[in-house]
């Protein structure tokens, strides 16, 4: 089954405990992307990657690190997280067309608390 | 400054009747407009999308309506049923930059 995947679904931590959200594809997409969202305001980029080891900033990537050694794999790292992070997080792939942005599969999400 | 916005955060419809949901962008540079539905405790899922160099696009029971000049989009359901009951996301995005910008969502509600 085509899907994308995010670990943890929910998580609960402290400011500045470092965390990663993981996320991966089974669809060999070339394209992957971070968001979260927060209310009234829809879904914000975080970062996003082309390819392997091409990976670039969205609308808001400060507090967050990205990496994107494997095809399948987008890992998201909050290095010292912080109140503010606290959002619902979706991973989202794609296989970018010739000449338009092709529709993005998303993960079911993960629901960050910073305390 | 928010480019692309949906003004209801929600909407109540009868089953069986049309809904109606709206979407207005700024950036004329947007070429190309998407409907995400999304569930709770789910990702969003691909709807329904439309190219600037068309006015209407139909699937099924869904139509998106583009209106340049205004720069306005809106998407038809009929007949609503209870399981369109979702949140809606408009999203743009212009072919020279793949990234795409969403509005903030609209909830609609289907009552029985």
């Amino acid at each position: 089954e085509a899907q994308v995947t995010q670990n943890p679904r929910y998580l609960i931590t402290v400011t500045g405990k470092k965390l990663t959200v993981t996320c991966s594809q089974n669809m060999n997409h070339e394209y992957m992307s971070w968001y979260r969202q927060d209310p009234g305001l829809g879904l914000r980029q975080i970062y996003y990657s082309m390819n392997v080891e091409v990976t670039d900033k969205g609308d808001v990537p400060e507090g967050y690190k990205v990496s994107r050694k494997e095809k399948r794999n987008f890992p998201l790292i909050l290095e010292s997280p912080s109140p503010n992070q606290t959002s619902l997080y979706f991973c989202a792939s794609s296989s970018p067309g010739l000449a338009l942005p092709d529709t993005q599969y998303f993960g079911p999400g993960t629901r960050l608390t910073v305390l | 400054d928010q480019q692309v916005k949906q003004n209801s955060p929600s909407l109540s419809v009868q089953e069986g009747r049309i809904s109606i949901l709206n979407c207005d962008y700024t950036n004329s540079m947007f070429d190309y407009f998407l409907w995400y539905k999304k569930y709770p405790a789910e990702g969003p899922t691909f709807l329904i999308s439309i190219s600037s160099i068309k006015d209407k696009n139909e699937d099924g029971r869904f139509t998106v309506f583009l209106n340049k000049s205004a720069k306005h989009l809106s998407l038809h359901i009929v007949p609503s049923q209870p399981g369109d009951s979702a949140v809606y996301f408009c999203a743009a995005s212009a072919s020279s930059n793949y990234q795409l910008i969403w509005g903030a969502g609209t909830k609609l509600i289907i009552k029985p």
